[in-house]
């Protein structure tokens, strides 16, 4: 168990609709990091908050965005969702924001768009 | 296009036997990273290369970043059974880290 918390394990809905991911750090954890992970594309990084602000933006679509509350909670929004989004989405967290880091990965949530 | 190439895509050996992944891109990485996925569960971090020709050993595991930080191997010895899964090399630049497509090793009993 890394200590990293996600909701829900598993996602089933229709295309053009829109579904909200959710994420625990670590405790004292301040970095977030959103990847997905799909069997053509592999694992792509899509963005990292730290303490509340964004830090790094990878790969990102702009139908998707997401937030740190100021509990370090984190949320990953997907709208206007296409079968191409189907995939696993998984959530990291590391104590520091920079570089090198060691990313705890949490279990993923696994969205699947029909 | 992945940014980092691994190979090879698949390798399936008997226990006790020896093993390399190798991870090769052109560009230059700060630092890298090896993970290890199983089935149903997020990565889980084995080791951060830092330094140019840096070998690090965890015990029957050695990873090696090349001196030019643009490639990376992971040589497993006397392989076990509990080996078995998805090893992903991770380069990181610009506060992001890039991942290679993995190697999916299985070793049998």
């Amino acid at each position: 168990d890394s200590g990293v918390t996600q909701t829900p394990k598993h996602l089933i809905t229709a295309t053009g609709q829109r579904v909200t991911l959710r994420c625990s750090p670590r405790s004292g954890d301040l970095s977030v990091y959103w990847y997905q992970q799909s069997l053509d594309q592999g694992l792509q990084f899509l963005i990292q908050y730290y303490n509340g602000e964004e830090r790094a933006k990878g790969n990102i679509l702009e139908r998707f965005s997401a937030q740190q509350f100021p509990d370090l909670h984190s949320e990953l929004n997907l709208s206007s969702l296409e079968l191409g989004d189907s995939a696993l989405y998984f959530c990291a967290s590391s104590v520091g924001g920079g570089h090198p880091t060691e990313q705890y990965f949490g279990p993923g949530t696994r969205l699947t768009v029909t | 296009t992945q940014l980092l190439e691994q190979s090879p895509q698949f390798l399936s050996i008997q226990e006790g036997e020896n093993l390399t992944v190798y991870c090769n891109s052109s560009s230059v990485f700060s630092s890298l990273q090896w993970y290890r996925q199983e089935p149903g569960e997020g990565p889980v971090l084995l080791v951060t290369v830092v330094t140019g020709g840096e070998v690090k050993k965890l015990k029957r595991l050695t990873f090696q970043f090349g001196d030019a930080r643009k490639d990376s191997s992971l040589h497993i010895t006397a392989a076990q059974p509990g080996d078995t899964g998805l090893y992903l090399c991770a380069g990181f630049n610009d506060y992001k880290l890039s991942f290679g497509a993995g190697t999916t090793v299985t070793v049998r009993a």
